[in-house]
């Protein structure tokens, strides 16, 4: 997705602090998304998906809202931990198809 | 168990020399994907396949290619590495393109 002024590249907590990452996401038409943690050297985990038929949607610890009028995605952590330090990308599915395209992604580092 | 296996985890190729980097999974997907990652960037998605039917981004260059002779392989192919094709390759699966993609741990390429 693009920066629209809510993308951050860093976000530095502390640990048991909430956790907000954002997203803006460039099409439209794009009806599913995800939210990926990449730890480095590793392929990315997938943490929480959405469809487009929502707005909201929870997991253990997670949260992700979806804004579709302003195309905005966002990832809350609750009580961030360590362990919770990586890069975190939002990924949409493009199309009527199947094609999954990365956002930028936002480094999260959590100190103790 | 892995489930989404790329060999090998590093690969060291010598510029202009063809290299064909492998993945392989466990889950029956109907959908695999190849991305390429630089370093501090985003996966860039270069194509996939849905069962046999190829998708190409339009943006990937001419010297990379793809070759899925069963629902269980694919491999990429760059025919003549340049420099810049120094990356992390990422291989990843889905069952439909609107399930979630699980991803191999990568294969670094270095070109020399």
């Amino acid at each position: 997705g693009e920066s629209v002024g809510l993308h951050l590249p860093t976000l530095s907590v502390q640990e048991g602090d909430n956790s907000i990452i954002n997203c803006a996401y460039s099409n439209s038409a794009s009806d599913y998304f995800i939210w990926y943690k990449q730890e480095s050297g590793k392929g990315p985990q997938f943490i929480i998906d959405i469809r487009s038929n929502m707005d909201k949607r929870q997991g253990q610890r997670v949260t992700v809202l979806l804004n579709k009028t302003v195309k905005h995605l966002s990832l809350q952590i609750a009580a961030t931990q360590p362990g919770d330090s990586a890069v975190y990308f939002c990924a949409e599915n493009r199309q009527a198809g199947t094609a999954l395209i990365f956002g930028k992604g936002t480094t999260l580092s959590v100190s103790s | 168990d892995a489930m989404v296996i790329q060999n090998p985890r590093y690969q060291v190729t010598q510029f202009g020399k063809p290299v064909t980097l492998s993945c392989s999974q466990t889950l029956n997907h109907n959908v695999m994907y190849w991305y390429q990652q630089k370093s501090s960037q985003a996966p860039k998605l270069l194509f996939h396949y849905y069962d046999k039917d190829f998708n190409n981004e339009a943006d990937t260059p001419d010297n990379f290619q793809s070759r899925r002779p069963n629902t269980s392989f694919c491999f990429l192919d760059i025919r003549s590495p340049g420099l810049g094709d120094a990356a992390m390759y990422l291989c990843a699966t889905s069952q439909t393109g609107y399930t979630e993609a699980f991803f191999g741990q990568g294969t670094r390429l270095t070109v020399v």
